[in-house]
Parts: structure tokens; C-alpha cells; sequence
């Protein structure tokens, strides 16, 4: 069966600091990868999705930045991050015949 | 006007009760629909897929209007465990793309 883990589950930055999240997927293979941002009493927003290895697209431009060095590896990085980049962050893959599979999700606060 | 709206509530309704939730939706091309629940400080998780026939999973029935553009969610027989944000999600490129639109969700109490 196809899993997702995505860590670290919490963390705290101090602002301009640089910032790297991880996810994989386990039990397929060329999924759609997709990282989203959820800010507190919110709904989910897109920041990137890729369909493939070095395919990226990007929803939302701002300080953020996505890479899929690998079929099965997704990250976010940032170079600096702002205070308004707290928030929950969700990796998730989408299979061919239904919605999304979310990982457990990184909660960052920027201090 | 957002892509996707729902009631934000919160619905607080008792066990036993019956609730539902409308969700609208602005882009007529839109393809697939779902129904995700998101626990508190959790990841959501999908509930149910809304089919255009409607369908139906346990206490849990999902229907969809295409002329109107909304798809609703029916809970009957709450119970203390379906307290969650109920969050709407509709997909314009099929379900294998990456532009799905959520919602930003619909919070149910259920209370003893």
C-alpha cells in the first residue's frame, strides 16, 4: 500500500533563517506531488505541484521553493524565511482515480 | 468571489441529529469533486468522492448539482466522533492533475 511521510512534525525558525521540508512516498511510483500551506482557521493552498522529476510548478510566487530530486522525494525549501511563513505545511500525492493522500504535516512557527 | 465557498458554521447540533453542509463552486468546467474531513491540528483525509448520481457511505451520503454548481454532504445519526472540519474540494483537471480548489471548510460539533 502507498504511505507518505513528511517530517519534521514541528518547528520553530527564527525569521531569515533558511528552511527545509521533506517528504517521500512509499509504494508507487511517478505520482503527482503536491505541497500545500494551511494558516491557522484556514483553508489549503497550493504552492507547488509536480507531475515528474525536476517538473515543477509553482501556484504562488512568494520566498518559497520547491525540488523533486527524485521520483519519490519532494522538498520546500527557503533561503529566508518570513514571519508570514508560518503555518501548517502538507505534502501529498495523488493517485489515478482518486483525490489526494495527505502526509501527517509540519507545523512551522517563525519567530 | 472564492472558487470553492462553504459555511464556515460552526453547526453544534446534538448526537443523533442530522446535519448537512453546501458547498458552491464557481468554475463550470469543474471535473471531481470530494469531501475531506480534517480532524484538529491533523491532516485531512478523504471522506467520500461525490459522484454525479450521488452516492452514498454508511450515515454519510454525498450528492452533487451540476446546474446549480454545489455538492452537499448529509450526516445522519451524528455521533460524538464526527466532530471535524468537513472541507470541500473540487478538481478541474480530472483527478490526476494538480489544480484541485478547497474550501476552507465547515466545522460540525456534535455534542452529547
Amino acid at each position: 500500500s502507498q504511505t507518505i511521510h513528511q517530517w519534521p512534525a514541528t518547528l520553530v525558525q527564527p525569521v531569515g533563517s533558511p528552511l527545509s521540508l521533506e517528504c517521500t512516498v512509499e509504494g508507487t511510483s511517478n505520482p503527482n506531488l503536491y505541497w500545500y500551506r494551511q494558516a491557522a482557521g484556514r483553508g489549503l493552498q497550493l504552492l507547488f505541484y509536480s507531475v515528474g522529476i525536476g517538473q515543477i510548478s509553482s501556484e504562488v510566487p512568494q520566498n518559497l521553493s520547491a525540488s523533486r530530486p527524485q521520483d519519490r522525494q519532494f522538498i520546500l525549501s527557503s533561503k529566508k524565511l518570513l514571519l508570514s511563513d508560518s503555518g501548517f505545511y502538507l505534502c501529498a500525492w495523488s493517485g489515478p482515480t482518486y483525490g489526494y493522500t495527505f502526509g501527517s504535516g509540519t507545523r512551522l512557527t517563525v519567530v | 468571489r472564492k472558487e470553492v465557498e462553504q459555511d464556515p458554521g460552526p453547526f453544534n447540533v446534538p448526537e443523533g441529529a442530522t446535519v448537512a453542509f453546501n458547498c458552491t463552486y464557481s468554475n463550470s468546467a469543474s471535473q471531481s469533486f470530494f469531501w475531506y474531513r480534517q480532524d484538529c491540528r491533523k491532516e485531512p483525509k478523504l471522506l467520500m468522492s461525490v459522484y454525479s448520481s450521488g452516492n452514498e457511505d454508511g450515515r454519510f451520503t454525498a450528492q452533487l448539482n451540476r446546474a446549480s454548481q454545489y455538492i452537499s454532504l448529509l450526516i445522519r445519526d451524528s455521533k460524538l466522533s464526527d466532530s471535524a472540519t468537513y472541507l470541500c474540494v473540487v478538481n478541474t483537471g480530472g483527478t490526476n492533475a494538480g489544480k484541485s480548489t478547497f474550501g476552507d471548510g465547515t466545522t460540525l460539533t456534535v455534542k452529547p
